[in-house]
């Protein structure tokens, strides 16, 4: 069984840069089968994808945060990292990490359980 | 971006009971639409992919149906553990959007 645990600290203060990793267990971040994705949650609010690797480094971000969102990937860690700068309060969201299926219709498919992040001085 | 607008946003409802909740997006998006289960701290479950195909280990009583623009999920039979907010995602283009999300709570 796939599994999906995100790490990181919970606390950051404004301007300053948020950095959380995913570590993915039960199946290799190398295959050619999926994406590897961030996902966020504000508080009481709804779903936001912010963007995606695949295992060669190819990315694709939500164009609203492109300035400031990287995604990277340690294929010999099997784990997949975010980087946002320059954060503020409005980045404060339960953030999640996931699996992208590449089939003729994709869908996130292994779902880490998330980690809270707040953006306060 | 494609806009996902679920109805209604909360029901409340009884064990046992028949629940369907509708998402419908801004252009069509043919079958590319999938649900999901969120509980708090908890990893996000995908119930349905591509409109109606039930995903693997999920309870039969989950149901979906719908192409184009209109979709829905139904629980055939609630039970104590579904209890819970669902999300439909549609992933016909990029950026993948959800629904704002049902919360299903016990009445």
């Amino acid at each position: 069984q796939v599994q999906l645990q995100e790490s990181g600290p919970g606390l950051v203060k404004p301007s300053q840069t948020l950095s959380l990793s995913c570590t993915v267990s039960g199946g290799s971040i190398s295959s050619a089968d999926y994406y590897w994705s961030w996902i966020r949650q504000h508080p009481g609010k709804g779903l936001e994808w912010l963007g995606y690797i695949y295992y060669s480094g190819k990315t694709y971000y939500f164009p609203s945060l492109k300035s400031r969102l990287t995604i990277s990937v340690d294929t010999s860690a099997n784990q997949f990292s975010l980087k946002l700068s320059s954060v503020t309060a409005a980045d404060t969201a339960v953030y999640y990490c996931a699996r992208r299926v590449l089939t003729y219709t994709d869908y996130f498919d292994f779902w880490g359980q998330g980690t809270l992040v707040t953006v306060s001085s | 971006d494609i806009q996902m607008t679920q109805s209604p946003s909360s029901l409340s409802a009884s064990v046992g009971d028949r629940v369907a909740i509708t998402c419908r997006a801004s252009q069509s998006i043919t079958n590319y639409l999938n649900w999901y289960q969120l509980k708090p701290g908890k990893a996000p479950k995908l119930l349905i992919y591509a409109a109606s195909s039930l995903q693997t280990g999920v309870p039969s009583r989950f149901s979906g149906s719908g192409s184009g623009t209109e979709f829905t999920l139904t629980i055939s039979s609630l039970q104590p553990e579904d209890f819970a907010t669902y999300y439909c995602q549609q992933s016909y283009s990029t950026p993948p959007t959800f629904g704002q999300g049902t919360k299903v709570e016990i009445k």
